[in-house]
C-alpha cells in the first residue's frame, strides 16, 4: 500500500533561519508528491509538486522540495522563514490502485516560525 | 480558496440527527470529494465523485452519504450522527490527472455531542 510518514509532529524554528519539513514515502512505482499547507481556519492549499524531472522542485510563498529517490524522501525547505509560514504541513502521494487514484496524505506537521 | 465553499463553517448537533454539509464550486472540475481531518490523522477520504453520475465510496464511507446535485455541487450527510464523526470535514475539487492538484474548501468543523 501506498503511505507517507512525517517524522515530526511539531517543528519550531527561529524567524530568518531555514527551515525543514520532513515526509518520506513508500510506493509502489514512481512516486507522484505533494506538499499542502493548512492556515488556522483555512482549506488546504497546494505548495508544490514532484512528478518527473529535476529532483530541486519550487513552489509557492518561497518554498522548494528536494525529491530523493535511494532515501525515499521528499522534504520541504525554506532558505528564511517568516513567522507567517506558521502552519500545519502535509505530504501526500498520489495512489495508483485505490480510491481512483486519490491521495494518501501524511499525517501532517505543525510549523512554528518564533519571532 | 474562495472558487470552493461549504456550509456551515460550524455545526454543534446532538447524537443521532441527521446533519447535511455542503460544498460548492465555481471553478468548472468535473471531480469532487469530501475528507475528514482528524489531528494526527491527516486527511481520510470519505467518499467522491468524478462525475455528476460517478459516486464512490473512499477509504471511511461507513456512517455517510452523498449527493451530487450538479457539476458545482456535492454534499455529505450523517444519516445518524455520532460523538466520533465530531471532526473537521474539508470538501475539494480537482481537473483530472495524476499530476494535477485539489482545491480544498475552508472546512465544516462539526461536533456530535
Amino acid at each position: 500500500a501506498q503511505s507517507v510518514a512525517q517524522p515530526e509532529d511539531q517543528v519550531n524554528v527561529a524567524e530568518g533561519n531555514p527551515l525543514t519539513v520532513k515526509c518520506t514515502y513508500s510506493v509502489s512505482g514512481n512516486p507522484y508528491l505533494f506538499w499542502y499547507v493548512q492556515y488556522p481556519n483555512r482549506g488546504l492549499q497546494f505548495l508544490l509538486k514532484y512528478i518527473t524531472g529535476d529532483n530541486l522542485v519550487k513552489g509557492s510563498y518561497g518554498f522548494e522540495a528536494e525529491f530523493n529517490k535511494s532515501q525515499t524522501s521528499f522534504h520541504l525547505k525554506k532558505p528564511s522563514a517568516l513567522v507567517s509560514d506558521s502552519a500545519l504541513y502535509f505530504c501526500a502521494v498520489r495512489d495508483f490502485y485505490n480510491y481512483g487514484q486519490n491521495f494518501v496524505f501524511g499525517p501532517g506537521t505543525r510549523l512554528s516560525v518564533l519571532p | 480558496d474562495a472558487d470552493v465553499t461549504q456550509t456551515p463553517r460550524n455545526r454543534i448537533t446532538k447524537t443521532g440527527k441527521r446533519i447535511m454539509l455542503e460544498c460548492s464550486q465555481t471553478k468548472g472540475h468535473d471531480r469532487m470529494y469530501w475528507y475528514r481531518q482528524d489531528p494526527g490523522l491527516g486527511l481520510r477520504l470519505i467518499y467522491y465523485s468524478f462525475d455528476v453520475k460517478d459516486i464512490n465510496k473512499g477509504e471511511i464511507s461507513d456512517g455517510y452519504s452523498v449527493s451530487r446535485q450538479a457539476q458545482a455541487k456535492f454534499s455529505l450527510s450523517l444519516e445518524s450522527a455520532i460523538p466520533n464523526q465530531t471532526a473537521l470535514y474539508f470538501c475539494a475539487t480537482s481537473d483530472p490527472g495524476l499530476a494535477t492538484e485539489q482545491f480544498f474548501g475552508p472546512g465544516t468543523r462539526l461536533t456530535v455531542l
